[in-house]
């Protein structure tokens, strides 16, 4: 079975420009959640989706969005860039949203904002 | 709010030696899950392992072992005879039924096998 993937797996942006990242979950899994990475402030959660739909969002600004297909397919979009914004953005799978599932990590997408 | 605390951030061992990686945390809920993951260089994180709060159970698997001690809120994981390939970042994580973080991480600790 495969596992999760994410495209692309590096991305070099400038200040101000939007960015969209994309996330395929292990097939059957119907719950994606996002991650951001930094040195700085480590593993933060940014949102989870299922069934198309948006169940929790972490602390990050409105700059930060995304949405799920009906396929479970998920894209993260990132707004007006940052440097702050440059980190390593990895993507969850899961089979429901339920507390004891066990999340499976993709390979992530390294940005960087210049 | 939930916390989880990876006191020890780097640790070096020589090949072949034992290694205990630490791991405290905090939470309100009665019911909760503790995870383990590895991320080797290539950046992807590796789930090793899930324990239920219910579940005081330690566990083995191979050369990895885990003892869940509710009383001290821990959750630390051994390498037995390290090897070089053990090398990595490990991640204790925290979740639950409730609230807005899905996972919430500790710092990682960053352990380099010493061939």
């Amino acid at each position: 079975k495969a596992g999760v993937t994410q495209t692309p797996r590096y991305l070099i942006k400038t200040r101000g420009q939007q960015v969209t990242l994309s996330c395929s979950p292990i097939s059957g899994h119907r719950s994606v959640s996002w991650y951001q990475q930094t040195p700085g402030q480590g593993l933060q959660f940014l949102f989870e989706y299922f069934s198309e739909t948006q169940r929790n969002k972490g602390n990050f600004p409105g700059r930060f969005s995304g949405r799920q297909f009906s396929n479970s397919r998920s894209e993260m979009n990132v707004s007006t860039l940052e440097l702050g914004d440059s980190a390593l953005y990895l993507c969850a799978s899961s089979l429901t949203p339920r507390g004891p599932e066990t999340q499976y990590f993709g390979p992530g997408t390294r940005l960087l904002v210049l | 709010a939930q916390k989880v605390t990876q006191a020890q951030t780097e640790i070096s061992v020589v090949e072949k030696e034992d290694v205990t990686l630490d791991c405290v945390y905090e939470t309100r809920d009665t019911t909760y899950y503790l995870f383990w993951y590895k991320q080797p260089p290539s950046g992807e994180l590796v789930f090793l392992i899930r324990r239920n709060s219910f579940d005081e159970q330690n566990e083995i698997s191979g050369r990895y072992s885990w003892n869940f001690q509710k009383s001290t809120s821990s959750f630390n994981f051994t390498i037995t005879a390290s090897q070089v390939v053990d090398s990595a970042v490990y991640f204790c994580a925290l979740g639950s039924n409730f609230g807005n973080e899905k996972l919430t991480f500790g710092t990682g600790t960053r352990l380099t096998i010493i061939p």
